[in-house]
């Protein structure tokens, strides 16, 4: 079993729609990151959290550490939100990546 | 500067060439991360460093891979005879300090033939 696991790996959504995207994990950790990989390649850091809510425009984050579980959620979404979003896991040293989530918002 | 910065952007090497990327992290950030991405979304750390010093180094692959980050200069990762497997984009990232977000570079893409 991996340290960190994304659901779903897939999600296609219309444009609009109210969108979650859900990272477990198994570890003790500091805090955890949501990351945007965009079809390029690049990398941008969406959040850093470890405990509570965070939001930025549509985004919305959270985490449950007593359950280890975050969410990331996008309201209104666009397709220009089409991209891979990653949940990372910092634990003492070293960031554990999921596998990620390839999103897919149609217009 | 205010971004990561890493060349080269694209690096192709013979298998049992040598490969050197480099990274400049953003002023003022202490700690550097190395990245590899083998395929389209898979991330394995490499090595992390708080100024010139390592800080870890646990996901290394230590017979062929060194990296270095020295005062003054970008840091550097380097390896040694490159196989088939190393063909990844490598990423750069860093921070102010440890509990900071890490800031990513755009990536060198290494294509091992």
């Amino acid at each position: 079993k991996n340290e960190v696991e994304q659901s779903p790996q897939n999600l296609t959504a219309q444009e609009g729609e109210f969108i979650t995207i859900n990272c477990s994990y198994s570890v003790g950790i500091s805090a955890l990151h949501w990351l945007q990989q965009h079809p390029g390649g690049g990398i941008v850091s969406l959040f850093m959290l470890s405990s509570g809510k965070k939001k930025h425009g549509r985004l919305i984050a959270t985490i449950n550490i007593q359950e280890k579980h975050s969410s990331l959620h996008i309201t209104a979404s666009h397709p220009r939100d089409s991209a891979v979003y990653i949940c990372a896991v910092d634990g003492l040293r070293k960031l554990v990546f999921g596998a990620g989530t390839i999103l897919r918002v149609k217009s | 500067g205010e971004e990561v910065a890493q060349t080269p952007k694209h690096l192709v090497r013979g298998e049992g060439q040598k490969a050197k990327l480099y990274c400049a992290p953003i002023k003022g950030h202490s700690y550097v991360f190395w990245y590899q991405q083998v395929l389209k979304n898979e991330f394995k750390f490499l090595i992390s460093f708080q100024n010139e010093n390592v800080f870890d180094e646990t996901g290394m692959p230590k017979e062929r891979f060194s990296a270095k980050c020295l005062p003054n200069s970008p840091c550097s990762l380097e390896i040694q005879a490159t196989k088939l497997e190393d063909s990844a984009v490598y990423f750069c990232a860093s921070s102010r300090d440890r509990s900071y977000e890490q800031y990513f570079g755009p990536g060198t893409r290494l294509t091992v033939t």
